[in-house]
């Protein structure tokens, strides 16, 4: 199974901030990359597919970028709402694994 | 409107069986697989498999091959979580989720079904 590792495992940042999770696979996914948003007693919602490609009705706030191994979610200008857990996802092979997520906080 | 809406929270006895449910609407449901993912309490997300309605083509996690079985009934666009004998490790958060391919990428979840197992 592929291993994929998130960074950092929890965030703290303010509200207009600009930050950056990075998501690391243990072998090349090429762009099946996925990343998913969840708020505290929320299901997941899903942010961006292929590694860039924004889900529909996302706002362009949030931003991916990335190929083989390495990817980032950007997620700029942060509002209260955006405060959450955010989950990447491969599903380059079976079965689909996800990070241990990263936990964006308010300072 | 796409909507996944699952059934509601459960509370079972260790040995007890269970099925729990997840109705697509809005969408073409024998076009699209519903995956199942679990979490436990304060962990992360695991997936648990994938069904196909449309043919039944059903996948499961190796981690969650012959703990749980997945159905679907596409008369009613419902597709099945069960379990034969539910264990306290079973206690977890189900969501289901529409998957554009087998292979896993989705884009609409289920609201979640809670599901506590305890003597």
């Amino acid at each position: 199974d592929i291993q994929m590792t998130q960074s950092p495992s929890s965030l703290s940042a303010s509200v207009g901030d600009r930050v950056t999770i990075t998501c690391r696979a243990s072998q090349g996914i090429s762009n099946y990359l996925a990343w998913f948003q969840q708020k505290p007693g929320k299901a997941p919602k899903s942010l961006i597919y292929a590694a860039s490609s924004l889900q529909s009705g996302v706002p362009s706030k949030f931003s991916g970028s990335g190929s083989g191994t390495d990817f980032t979610l950007t997620i700029s200008s942060l509002q209260p709402e955006d405060f959450a857990t955010y989950y990447c996802q491969q599903y380059n092979s079976y079965p689909p694994s996800f990070g241990q997520g990263t936990k964006l906080e308010i300072k | 409107e796409v909507q996944l809406v699952q059934s509601g929270a459960e509370v079972k006895k260790p040995g007890e069986s269970l099925k729990i449910s997840c109705k697509g609407s809005g969408y073409s449901f024998t076009s699209y697989w519903i995956a199942w993912v679990r979490q436990m309490p304060g962990k992360g997300l695991e997936w648990m498999g994938v069904i196909y309605p449309g043919g039944s083509d059903t996948r499961y996690s190796p981690s969650f091959q012959g703990q749980v079985t997945i159905s679907a009934d596409k008369s009613i666009s419902t597709a099945y979580l069960q379990w034969s004998s539910l264990k306290a490790s079973d206690t977890a958060m189900y969501y289901c989720a529409r998957s554009i391919s087998g292979a896993g990428r989705v884009d609409y979840w289920g609201q979640g079904t809670l599901v506590t197992v305890s003597s």
